[in-house]
């Protein structure tokens, strides 16, 4: 079926240290990947995006990988800072779809 | 600012009552979308709209009509709330030009009690 989950529901990081955050799809045909963090009472915030071109994609602090072999894809964020808690979804598109399916979010928690 | 604007922020309905959630962007974006979020899970896709003058239901569309006012404005309807439609509400912009990443509004907490 299509889906995009997250491997782990909850996620604590000593600050400082490096967050890894997975998500596992289901759908082949998937070709676009974005991640989004969302603070307590806001809406969710643009990220970082990959293409299914592509294996690896660096922003400031972000990386994103993409497993297309294995339908898994991660968020890694270098030295995790007390603003880095939230909660982090991935979600999955088609270029043929308008739609955006998003995965159920990882909680990060960031202890100091 | 440029982004999505919703209102209200919240709202508390009685069950049966109706009402509107209004959403309106200035990206000069072609999508619009309307998605509902529970404690514990992900967003799901009620209504969305690829361009002015089309929509189509989501994932979860039961309970819900939208209105796509004109480019800028896309509306939500509950015509007969139930307690199932307590939820947080997040309207959504997106181009299929350069990424497509959304932009989400701050969302609106609706309880029907």
């Amino acid at each position: 079926g299509e889906s995009v989950g997250l491997h782990l529901p909850t996620l604590s990081v000593q600050e400082g240290d490096n967050s890894i955050i997975n998500c596992a799809y289901s759908n082949s045909a998937s070709d676009y990947f974005i991640w989004y963090k969302q603070e307590s009472g806001k809406g969710p915030q643009f990220i970082i995006d990959i293409r299914s071109n592509m294996d690896k994609r660096q922003g400031q602090r972000v990386t994103v990988l993409l497993n297309k072999t294995v339908k898994h894809l991660s968020l890694q964020i270098a030295a995790t800072q007390p603003g880095d808690s939230a909660v982090y979804f991935c979600a999955e598109s088609r270029s043929n779809d308008y739609k955006l399916s998003f995965g159920a979010g990882t909680t990060v928690t960031v202890r100091a | 600012n440029a982004g999505v604007t919703q209102t209200p922020k919240f709202q508390v309905l009685k069950t049966g009552q109706s009402m509107t959630l209004q959403c309106a962007q200035d990206m000069n974006h072609n999508s619009m979308y309307w998605y509902r979020q529970d404690p514990g899970m992900g967003l799901r896709l009620i209504y969305y709209s690829a361009s002015e003058g089309t929509t189509d239901k989501g994932e979860v569309p039961n309970g819900y009509n939208v209105s796509r006012l004109n480019k800028r404005e896309f509306s939500l309807r509950l015509e007969s709330a139930a307690p199932s439609q307590t939820s947080v509400y997040f309207c959504a912009s997106g181009s299929r030009t350069g990424t497509y990443g959304y932009t989400f509004g701050s969302g609106t907490r609706l309880t029907v009690v």
